[in-house]
């Protein structure tokens, strides 16, 4: 089975530019996490899916952060403009809708970016 | 709100010591606990997990017991591995609280095994 991919796997910006990300989650995963990985620091979820509708985005900076999934499936996370802070591993992870009880997430290598 | 907490780290061992990571929780309600483990190159993967209190999960040689009455979880291996060498996050689930469905994760614990 494949996993959860992602790209890019690294990324440099200077501040105040933009940068995509992408997630394809595993086939059947109905729930799809994005969160933000700084360094020293555990993971923070940034946004949930469930299929394409968002069910948490409470911690997204709404003010420059964004994130869609479309058709349910594949999902990009977009920072518009970048700050020096946005510097951080970004994380995806899918589970099946039972995985949200469960707590069971597969999770992405994720997507390093570094903001100049 | 929710919060976990481990050891400061990190935490260097040789071969076949034992290992002891802290974690402690704050929560309403009835949270899920998990341990986490990042190998270098790779994604977060579930460890083990433990749903109620008096509960032991166990993966892999380690092992980790829910206590409701210190809100702790702390990961145990006897015998550790070079192979071990990670970093090892716990976190909860509160089915509870408001949080349902969102794993809070601590701020991870660097682990280096040496020969």
């Amino acid at each position: 089975e494949a996993g959860v991919a992602q790209s890019p796997r690294y990324k440099i910006i200077e501040k105040r530019q933009s940068v995509a990300f992408w997630c394809n989650p595993i086939s059947g995963h109905a729930t799809l996490y994005w969160y933000q990985q700084i360094l020293g620091q555990g993971p923070k979820l940034l946004i949930q899916f469930q299929n394409n509708g968002v069910v948490d985005d409470s911690q997204l900076p709404k003010d420059r952060f964004s994130a869609e999934r479309l058709k349910g499936v594949d999902s990009t996370l977009k920072i518009q403009p970048a700050k020096l802070e946005d510097s951080a591993v970004y994380l995806c992870a899918s589970s099946y809708v039972a995985g949200v009880r469960t707590g069971e997430l597969f999770f992405g290598e994720g997507s390093r970016l570094t903001v100049l | 709100g929710d919060s976990v907490t481990q050891m400061e780290g990190p935490v260097t061992l040789s071969e076949e010591a034992f290992l002891t990571i802290n974690c402690t929780y704050t929560a309403t309600g009835y949270p899920s606990l998990f341990w986490y483990v990042q190998y270098p190159g790779e994604g977060l993967q579930l460890l083990l997990k433990a749903t109620k209190a008096d509960d032991k999960g166990s993966n892999k040689g380690f092992e980790a017991t829910y206590r409701k009455e210190t809100t702790s979880f702390h990961l145990e291996k006897g015998s550790v591995q070079v192979s071990d060498s990670a970093v090892y996050f716990c976190a909860l689930i509160n089915a509870g609280g408001t949080s349902y469905g969102k794993l809070t994760f601590g701020q991870g614990t660097i682990l280096t095994v040496h020969p």
